[in-house]
């Protein structure tokens, strides 16, 4: 039972460059999460799927796009990638209590 | 916007000894808390968590209490061990766990 799976666990981007980060989870959740963590802060949700074919805004979802695949996949873009979305970059679900997440993608913008 | 914040940034403690780690919350309509540990280079772990119907709530070694009153929350380690050091984070849940996360406290275990 493999939890929640992200990929790529490295990325060095440049400025501008897009690339979409996948995260799977095999633990039948319907809800799914997507969070950044900024050196010294806790975690900030960037994006929320509640369902297949539902998505919706969390604190800082400026930059980013996000499909939910399926019950399994949710996907995080980014378009643009700017200096600033250099993040620590989490996926998590949810059975109806507190997420479990993965194990994060580290995400360098130069 | 609300916030939760922890007391304090680190926490040093002696191997054996009990640790509590604090955390106040300022959404007083918060129904759900959780603790997470984070290690380093890893995703957090869910520790443990506690609705607002109870003021506490144990696992194995660890115990949330939840002061509601004011808007207080607590993690105990019983018998700390140097694989408990890590970043402890407590959240609140908003909505549907979307939760908003503290700044964390980071524990080290002393031997």
């Amino acid at each position: 039972n493999a939890g929640v799976t992200q990929t790529p666990k490295f990325q060095v981007l440049k400025t501008g460059q897009s690339m979409t980060l996948q995260c799977a989870q095999d633990m039948n959740h319907n809800s799914m999460y997507w969070y950044r963590q900024d050196p010294g802060m806790g975690l900030r949700l960037i994006y929320y799927s509640a369902s297949e074919g539902t998505t919706d805004k969390g604190e800082v979802p400026n930059g980013y796009n996000v499909s939910r695949l399926n019950k399994r996949e949710f996907s995080l873009r980014l378009e643009s990638a700017a200096p600033s979305q250099t993040s620590v970059y989490f996926c998590a679900s949810s059975p109806g209590t507190g997420p479990f997440f993965g194990q994060g993608t580290r995400l360098t913008v130069v | 916007g609300e916030s939760v914040g922890l007391h304090l940034p680190t926490l040093s403690v002696q191997e054996g000894d009990n640790s509590i780690i604090n955390c106040a919350y300022s959404n007083s309509a918060s129904d759900y808390f959780i603790w997470y540990k984070q290690e380093s280079g890893k995703g957090p772990q869910f520790i443990i968590d506690i609705r607002s119907n109870m003021d506490k709530r144990q696992g194995q070694r660890v115990t949330v209490l939840l002061n509601k009153t004011v808007k207080h929350l607590s993690l105990q380690i019983a018998a700390t061990q140097p694989g408990d050091s890590a970043v402890y984070f407590c959240a609140e849940n908003n909505d549907d766990y979307k939760l908003s996360f503290g700044a964390g406290t980071t524990v080290t275990v002393r031997a």
